[in-house]
């Protein structure tokens, strides 16, 4: 069965500062990645994907994650975090049609 | 374009209700998926619909949840009767039909969500 885990409930940055959030997933096959985000009054907004190729993927709003099969981790980074990046992140796994999701971690910018 | 719409946006209702969500997805979108977050837990799978056919409903957790997509346009979820531990948000996806090697997994467009609060 897939699973995805996010260590992290709740990291708080301040403004400027560079971001990880990890994700770590169990897949018996070729695993398709994702990282959404749901900012405040929001829907989810997909972030990045990875389906193959080059295992470093840039994504919308400034963020990267990198694909790390021996330690089956997709952790997403960015260089300097803005106020407008305080949201919650949710890494998925997808398979079957459908995507399993961790639990998430939200993320609180100061300035 | 409009995204997926969901409605009502929250409802609070005593155990034992019932409840009728509805989510509109994207026109032309032949997926469409139900999710359910708990509190603090995971975003969890509930079922998947190929135009109007479930394609899966592995993840509705009882009998109590029925949906429904009429005519493979808009989709409802109800709940009847309503438990506590039915509270959560539930979340609505849609997404094109694909083909070829992506094994039908690709982006999935979400809405704002559903709050059900059951007292």
């Amino acid at each position: 069965a897939q699973s995805v885990t996010q260590p992290d409930i709740h990291i708080t940055v301040s403004e400027g500062a560079s971001l990880e959030l990890r994700c770590n997933y169990s897949y018996g096959a070729t695993p398709y990645l994702f990282w959404y985000v749901q900012s405040p009054g929001q829907g989810l907004q997909l972030l990045l994907k990875y389906f193959s190729g080059d295992t470093l993927v840039q994504g919308i709003k400034g963020f990267e994650a990198e694909f790390k099969r021996s330690q089956s981790s997709f952790n997403l980074r960015k260089p300097s975090v803005h106020w407008s990046d305080a949201a919650e992140y949710f890494c998925a796994v997808g398979g079957n049609e459908k995507l399993t999701f961790g639990t998430g971690t939200r993320l609180t910018i100061i300035p | 374009e409009a995204g997926v719409t969901q409605f009502p946006s929250h409802s609070v209702i005593e155990k034992g209700q019932t409840v009728t969500l509805r989510c509109d997805p994207i026109s032309g979108h032949d997926n469409l998926y139900w999710y359910r977050r708990v509190m603090g837990k995971e975003i969890k799978f509930l079922l998947h619909f190929v135009k109007e056919s479930k394609q899966d409903e592995s993840g509705m957790p009882n009998n109590r949840f029925l949906a429904e997509r009429t005519g493979g346009t808009y989709s409802t979820l109800k709940v009847q009767p309503a438990e506590l531990e039915d509270s959560g948000v539930y979340f609505c996806a849609s997404s094109p039909l694909t083909s070829g090697s992506f094994r039908g997994v690709g982006e999935l467009f979400f809405g704002e969500g559903s709050r059900l609060t059951v007292l």
